[in-house]
This record gives C-alpha cells, sequence and structure tokens, in this order.
C-alpha cells in the first residue's frame, strides 16, 4: 500500500465546468476525510465519512459540491458549476479508527478556476 | 476563534541553526499531528503524539498536554528543511481535525 492517493495532482477549469476529484485511502483505514487549503491558510474541514456513510458536512460545502465514498473504499469530491473562489488545494486523508489513530494524507488535488 | 494557534507564522534561519515551532490548542484531544507541506505539495505526516516527545532524525517534537501546547524542533537546519509545518489536533469530540494555519520555514545556506 503507497498510502493515500488522489487524483488528478492539478486541474484547471473554466468557471461553470464541474469537477470530479478522486481519493484512493490506505485500504483498510474507514476514516477518510476531505479538506480544502487555500493559500496561506490551514486546510479546512469538508467532509467526513465513516467507511461508506457521510457523518458530517461543513456548511463550506455548498449545494455544488457533492462526496461519495460507495462501498466504503475509495471517495469521490464533486464540485459542480465551478466558481474562481473554489480554486484551492482540495486534500483527503484517512485514518484507520477513531481518535489518536495515525492520519495519512495525500498529495491534494490543486484546482485552479479561471 | 481558532482551536490552533501557531508560532511564529513566518521563520527564517541561517544553515545550522536549532529551530522551534509552537502549536497551542485550545480542546481536548486525543492526539496531536505535525505536519510537512512543501510549495506546491501535498501534506506529509511527521509526527502523531498524545503524550512526551518522539525523535525522527533531526526532527524532535514534544507535547504538554496539561499545557495544551507542542513544540516542534529541528537541529541542525538545512535548506532543504524549507516548508510549511502545520500542527493539526484529533479532538476528543467531533469527527474532524483542526489545523493550525502553517509557519513557513525558510532556511538560507
Amino acid at each position: 500500500d503507497t498510502g493515500v492517493s488522489q487524483d488528478p495532482r492539478h486541474k484547471i477549469t473554466k468557471r461553470g465546468q464541474n469537477v470530479t476529484f478522486r481519493c484512493d485511502p490506505i485500504s483498510e483505514h474507514n476514516r477518510l476525510y476531505w479538506y480544502r487549503q487555500t493559500l496561506g491558510q490551514g486546510p479546512e474541514f469538508l467532509t467526513y465519512f465513516q467507511n461508506e456513510a457521510q457523518l458530517e458536512k461543513s456548511r463550506l460545502l455548498s449545494d455544488r459540491f457533492s462526496a461519495e465514498r460507495p462501498k466504503g473504499s475509495f471517495s469521490t469530491l464533486e464540485i459542480q458549476r465551478t466558481e474562481q473562489g473554489d480554486s484551492a488545494m482540495y486534500l483527503c486523508a484517512s485514518q484507520t479508527g477513531g481518535g489518536g489513530t495515525e492520519a495519512f494524507f495525500g498529495q491534494g488535488t490543486r484546482l485552479t478556476v479561471v | 476563534k481558532n482551536e490552533v494557534e501557531q508560532s511564529p507564522q513566518n521563520l527564517t534561519a541561517q544553515e545550522g541553526e536549532f529551530i522551534t515551532i509552537n502549536c497551542s490548542y485550545s480542546v481536548g484531544i486525543s492526539a496531536l499531528h505535525w505536519l510537512q507541506q512543501h510549495p506546491g505539495g501535498g501534506i506529509v505526516s511527521l509526527f502523531m503524539l498524545s503524550s512526551g516527545k518522539k525523535k525522527h532524525g533531526r526532527l524532535i517534537a514534544t507535547i504538554n498536554i496539561q499545557e495544551k501546547h507542542s513544540s516542534l524542533h529541528i537541529t541542525a537546519s538545512h535548506p532543504r528543511d524549507s516548508a510549511v509545518y502545520i500542527c493539526a489536533v484529533d479532538p476528543n469530540t467531533g469527527n474532524q481535525f483542526y489545523f493550525g494555519t502553517g509557519t513557513s520555514l525558510t532556511v538560507i545556506p
């Protein structure tokens, strides 16, 4: 297992287009998180999955954003009708269990909306 | 209100200097993570701490649970240490990590 992988690494899209990102967590990890990081800021929480169940969503996750984790394995984050304000690094992290277990982070997907 | 505060925000050091980055937090935690992020890159986990001290090469991380404070030290700093260092806490309640805004470190040869 090579860790948490995210695809693509970089995405440039025109405003108004839809984009989808994928995260493959470490295989035995139950917990999966999506975060967004804008320049000069720390990551901000978007959403959290426990297996296939999406248990928490941030208010940052507007109705243009949707995340899924079918079968509790990989996850996708889709942004519809992208806006320039969506430009950010989208990070995925996974964790094997409850609090206090080690978390692993993906390399991130850098989205630029032009 | 930020649950996690880091200092300094920016740090420039000469190669070989001893570096300390501080992290204070306001919530009860089950663990604290120190992360490294290179420009344009993703995040690499350096340490996970729930008590005491950990060392890996030239990096040392300490945590004081009572004082809700952690430090990351880099001994004999090197230009390749230049990166953003982020403190993140795994709180006792809730389903998300809380992140500091990061410390941008530049080590000059």
